[in-house]
């Protein structure tokens, strides 16, 4: 079983749907949880970062974090075609000198 | 601007040549990070570095060199012994020990000739 799984997609919306991006995970000591984006031969740019379990939102962006399940969420609300682009998961433990692990990436292409 | 900036954006490799991807940061990030992206498989780490003249290897060293001499600089070194480079290469940074936020830079697409 790999540590983060993630469908790779590609997911594809029409402009204004709400979007679910999900990663699952096996490893209980992850603790820190984040959501980049990454367009099309560019560098993954950090969107929302989470530490333990709960709910955070900005803008449009909501990440979810259900330790007990082991798994992740991203939701976009009222989705634009700017949204287009691959979203990696990542996390890590607590605490340590351990590096982040990353999901593949999902995929979303929003249409007008 | 604070960040991180790689150089080139391109870089051709002749066979059995070794070539160097740049990575400069102006975050005063303590921690910086290889990663190598094909597609279909995500993130790959190649090594990271926790502080200067320090460095691990990540999952796939084999055929990689780098070095820390100076906080803001993490340069890959691509060695002839890897014999499939051609990939995007990332860097990234984050101000403490790893596992925290990293940032990433703009990416250089490496190609063999």
């Amino acid at each position: 079983q790999k540590e983060v799984e993630q469908d790779p997609g590609p997911l594809s919306v029409p402009e204004g749907a709400i979007v679910s991006l999900n990663c699952t995970y096996s490893n209980s000591a992850f603790q820190y949880f984040m959501w980049y984006r990454q367009y099309s031969r560019k560098g993954p740019e950090l969107l929302m970062y989470t530490y333990s379990s709960g709910n955070k939102e900005d803008g449009r962006f909501t990440a979810q974090v259900d330790k007990s399940s082991k798994y992740i969420s991203l939701f976009i609300r009222d989705s634009q075609p700017s949204d287009s682009a691959t979203y990696l998961c990542a996390m890590s433990p607590i605490s340590g000198y351990s590096t982040l692990t990353f999901g593949k990436g999902t995929m979303l292409l929003v249409s007008p | 601007d604070g960040g991180i900036t790689q150089s080139p954006k391109y870089l051709f490799r002749k066979e059995g040549q070794n070539v160097t991807l740049s990575c400069e940061q102006n975050l005063n990030h303590d921690a910086m990070y290889w990663y190598r992206q094909d597609p279909g498989q995500g993130l790959r780490l190649i090594y990271y570095s926790q502080i200067v003249n320090d460095f691990q290897k990540g999952d796939i060293a084999e055929g990689y060199s780098v070095s820390r001499e100076k906080k803001e600089s993490f340069p890959l070194t691509v060695t002839s012994a890897q014999k499939n480079p051609t990939a995007f290469y990332l860097c990234a940074s984050s101000m403490g020990p790893s596992g925290e936020t990293q940032y990433f830079g703009p990416g250089t697409r490496l190609l063999v000739l």
